[in-house]
């Protein structure tokens, strides 16, 4: 079983610059979420989908961040414009249930911000 | 006050020893709680999850969960040099999951 894809698994920008990551689940699993991890923290939750429906968004910065997942299958989180202490790992991760206590994460898109 | 909270280590053990990894949580309305391990540059992979109080083992690892005083913990037996990683707990509360900082775990052969 193929796990979560994410791309691109690094990227540098300037600050004001915007860019996007795509998540790709594993097939069939209904509930997506994408976390952001600051260097030394743990993973911060930023909005959980249900199909292509959101669930919860009250953690994203609705200002520079949106996310989509327009047909409940690949999804997008774009930040425009960047900010430097948008410099993060940010996770994609889902789950077969809503309830979502087994999560799985993909491997990470590294943000840098200069 | 966070939500979870960790200790963030580093912890540093030989190998065989038994490792204590050790979270609290604040609100005491949450029932599940998950840990996962981390590898450098790799995304945070589940080892188990529990619901409620109690005890719940896989292999060498076993997860507690004490309610009464909110403390979330994870044992690991023989420890490894391959379990050095980060080892991450987090609960879930409503819709959202709340993670710990991360313990830092070095098995020094």
């Amino acid at each position: 079983e193929a796990g979560v894809a994410q791309s691109p698994r690094y990227k540098i920008i300037e600050k004001r610059q915007s860019v996007a990551f795509w998540c790709n689940p594993i097939s069939g699993h209904a509930t997506l979420y994408w976390y952001q991890q600051i260097l030394g923290q743990g993973p911060k939750l930023l909005i959980q989908f249900q199909n292509n429906g959101v669930v919860d968004d009250s953690q994203l910065p609705k200002d520079r961040f949106s996310a989509e997942r327009l047909k409940g299958v690949d999804s997008t989180l774009k930040i425009q414009p960047a900010k430097l202490e948008d410099s993060a790992v940010y996770l994609c991760a889902s789950s077969l249930e809503r309830a979502g206590h087994e999560q799985y994460f993909g491997p990470g898109t590294r943000l840098t911000v200069t | 006050q966070k939500e979870v909270e960790q200790d963030p280590g580093p912890l540093s053990v030989p190998e065989g020893a038994i490792v204590s990894l050790n979270c609290t949580y604040s609100n005491s309305a949450f029932q599940y709680f998950m840990w996962y391990r981390q590898y450098s540059r790799k995304g945070p992979e589940l080892l188990m999850y529990t619901y409620s109080s109690g005890n719940k083992e896989d292999g060498r690892f076993t997860a507690q969960v004490d309610k009464s005083s909110k403390y979330i913990s994870l044992f690991i037996r023989d420890s490894q040099p391959s379990d050095s990683a980060t080892y991450l707990c987090a609960s879930r509360g409503g819709n959202q999951f709340y993670f710990g900082t991360g313990t830092s775990l070095t098995v020094i052969p």
